[in-house]
């Protein structure tokens, strides 16, 4: 089955440490998406890249990295630098055809310790 | 800038109809997309419009005009597992991205 998968479910962090958010696909996707998304808030966009071994920064970039090596790939690394990093973690996927949806991941909800 | 407007929550009752809308001020345009979200789950595709005018498919129906910076999500014959928050997402320009709603939460009640 085609899919994205997005691992842990669940993530503690403690204080000044940094974590890394796997994303997975399988749908031959181009482009992959981080986002963010807190209660009563919609969906906000951390980094998005088009390509291998190409990305971009989204609204809200800062305290967070990512890298693209593989199509199927997008690593999300949530720094010390980021002061509130508790929040629900989506990851997408879409073809590049502008009428194309992103499909979604299961989510890794993130909370500090 | 970049706004898109929806109702906070909703309710309505099994088997009735809702109308869901989403206002947006975006730069450019690109299409109009809505998604189904159950609590602690991911957004799932319910439509895509980027001309005027209606989309149905099956239950659910969107709308769209363009001039008015308008879009509708319509879901008849209500269900109990309609209850769930529908995002309204804009394409304005460049690739592929994407700028959402806060999301309606909608609440079917038997």
């Amino acid at each position: 089955d085609g899919g994205i998968t997005q691992s842990p479910k669940y993530l503690f962090r403690k204080e000044g440490q940094n974590v890394t958010l796997s994303c997975e696909q399988n749908l031959n996707h181009d482009a992959m998406y981080w986002y963010r998304q807190d209660p009563g808030q919609g969906l906000r966009l951390i980094y998005y890249s088009q390509i291998v071994n190409d990305f971009q920064k989204g609204d809200i970039a800062e305290g967070y990295s990512v890298s693209r090596e593989k199509k199927e790939s997008f690593p999300l690394t949530v720094t010390s630098a980021q002061k509130n990093p508790t929040a629900f973690y989506l990851c997408a996927s879409s073809r590049r055809e502008a009428q194309e949806t992103q499909y979604f991941g299961p989510g890794t909800r993130l909370l500090v310790l | 800038g970049q706004n898109i407007d929806q109702p906070t929550e909703m309710t309505a009752t099994e088997g009735a109809i809702v109308q869901i809308n989403c206002t947006y001020q975006t730069s450019g345009f690109n299409g109009l997309f809505w998604y189904q979200q159950h609590a602690g789950e991911a957004p799932t595709f319910l439509s895509y419009n980027v001309l005027d005018g209606l989309e149905e498919k099956g239950r659910f129906s969107s709308f769209l005009s363009r001039s008015k910076g308008y879009s509708y999500l319509l879901l008849k014959e209500l269900q109990m597992k309609d209850s769930a928050s529908y995002l309204c997402a804009v394409r304005g320009e460049g690739f592929q991205k994407l700028v959402f709603g806060t999301g309606t939460r909608l609440l079917v009640s038997p």
